[in-house]
């Protein structure tokens, strides 16, 4: 069965610091997506990481791929208050180099950043 | 922009009535999804379409149908809904390249009482 792990799955913090979010999951793909959604709003996409030691980068945020460890990070800059939102990472359910298929997902990371 | 239209943002159903939830896209992407998303559970996959009339079970099927008659819009049944259905559930869309990124639409928050 396919796992998509994120840790951690709460996260308080305050503006000016970086944190880092961990993204581990257990397939072979080498494709990884990062989204983003905001309270009542649906998913936005962030980042496509599309092979290993892809990195990323927009803004404050920062997103990377270990295909070896079969884990990705977002990596948060001195944060900002907008920044403040749920963080999810997906994979392939079924990559098998093209066609379609769904995404797994994380449960998320609730990130909340302070003033 | 990519545009993913979902009919209604909120609905009230009783046990036992038939659901249609209903999703439009406009950027004539090959793929559509329908997930649902739960508190401390994520988004978990339903059912999705490769092309017009195409229909895959996605993670968790049982309970659910899809129509895709035309190649915009992909319906998701309830053929009988029950309590454990109350859900947000959003719609996706894709094209079928490299990158595969899935747009999504503002979703529908069904209560089923």
């Amino acid at each position: 069965e396919l796992k998509v792990e994120q840790n951690p799955l709460f996260l308080s913090m305050q503006e000016g610091k970086n944190y880092t979010i961990y993204c581990n999951y257990s397939t072979t793909s080498d494709r990884l997506y990062w989204y983003r959604q905001d309270p009542g709003k649906s998913l936005e996409s962030l980042f496509v990481l599309l092979s290993n030691g892809a990195v990323k980068q927009e803004g404050r945020l920062m997103a990377s791929l270990d295909t070896k460890a079969r884990l990705s990070t977002l990596h948060i800059t001195a944060a900002v208050h907008d920044l403040s939102a749920t963080y999810f990472c997906a994979v392939d359910r079924r990559y098998s180099g093209g066609g379609a298929d769904g995404l797994t997902f994380g449960k998320g990371t609730h990130l909340i950043i302070q003033p | 922009d990519v545009k993913v239209t979902q009919s209604s943002r909120y609905l009230v159903k009783r046990t036992g009535e038939k659901v249609f939830l209903e999703c439009v896209q406009d950027m004539d992407h090959e793929n559509m999804f329908w997930y649902r998303q739960d508190p401390g559970l994520g988004l978990r996959l339903i059912y999705f379409s490769y092309d017009v009339k195409m229909k895959e079970k996605g993670d968790i099927p049982e309970g659910y149908s899809v129509s895709r008659e035309k190649k915009e819009r992909f319906s998701l049944i309830l053929e009988s809904a029950s309590t454990n259905q109350t859900s947000m559930y959003l719609c996706a869309s894709s094209l079928t390249d490299r990158v595969n990124i899935q747009y999504f639409g503002a979703g529908t928050r069904l209560s089923v009482l």
